[in-house]
């Protein structure tokens, strides 16, 4: 079965500081892999994707992720924080062989301060 | 405008009292979804459905029922509500089934069981 693991609760940045959202995943087959971002009383928005081919991927508002195979890791990067990426960011898989079910992370609670 | 949407945004209700909570998408999407999100847990995925008349279950399908009649609609059904499925519930959608296209979220049921 996988499962995926995002060691921070709460990452706190200064606005224009690079920021990293951490997430490590767990699976039998091919990982295709996803950032969503959760602001306040909304649903979840989708940011990027792994599924395959070049380790770094771009996504919506600067963020970009890089998928590290042997690490088994999928770490969510953007250059320059700003205070309106303050928000919740969940960490998903779903095994590309094995079944159609989707399983996230317990979320990471990004604080941007100005 | 594409979109996922959900009624009843807040519901509160009584143990054993059933409810339904509907999830519509505008989208023709095949692949339909239902999760709950608690805290420090993220989301969890209650059932999902790759068509019209296929449903499957996720990783916390207790307590819970879902129909896919139409591909448009995939409503969630509790027959008989207990305090512990108090939560935030997420409907959503995706293109295919392949696992590699990202969910379209709705905006969230909030649910409280007394």
């Amino acid at each position: 079965a996988q499962s995926v693991a995002q060691p921070e609760d709460q990452v706190n940045v200064a606005e224009g500081n690079p920021l990293t959202v951490k997430c490590t995943y767990s699976v039998s087959g091919n990982p295709y892999l996803f950032w969503y971002v959760q602001y306040p009383n909304r649903g979840l928005q989708f940011l990027l994707k792994y599924i395959t081919g070049d380790n770094l991927v771009k996504g919506s508002y600067g963020f970009e992720a890089e998928f590290n195979k042997s690490q088994t890791s999928f770490h969510l990067k953007k250059p320059s924080a700003l205070v309106s990426d303050s928000a919740l960011y969940f960490c998903a898989v779903r095994d590309g062989n094995y079944g159609q079910n989707f399983v996230f992370g317990p979320g990471t609670r990004l604080s941007v301060l100005p | 405008e594409a979109q996922v949407t959900q009624n009843p945004r807040y519901l509160i209700t009584v143990t054993g009292k059933k409810l339904t909570v509907t999830c519509s998408q505008n989208m023709n999407h095949e692949y339909m979804s239902w999760y709950r999100q608690d805290p420090g847990l993220g989301l969890r995925q209650i059932y999902y459905s790759m068509n019209v008349e296929v449903t499957d279950k996720g990783d916390v399908p207790e307590g819970y029922k879902v129909s896919r009649k139409e591909k448009r609609n995939f409503p969630l059904i509790l027959e008989s509500p207990s305090p512990n499925q108090t939560s935030l519930y997420f409907c959503a959608s995706s293109l295919g089934t392949g696992g590699s296209y990202e969910q379209y979220f709705g905006p969230g049921t909030r649910l409280t069981v007394t």
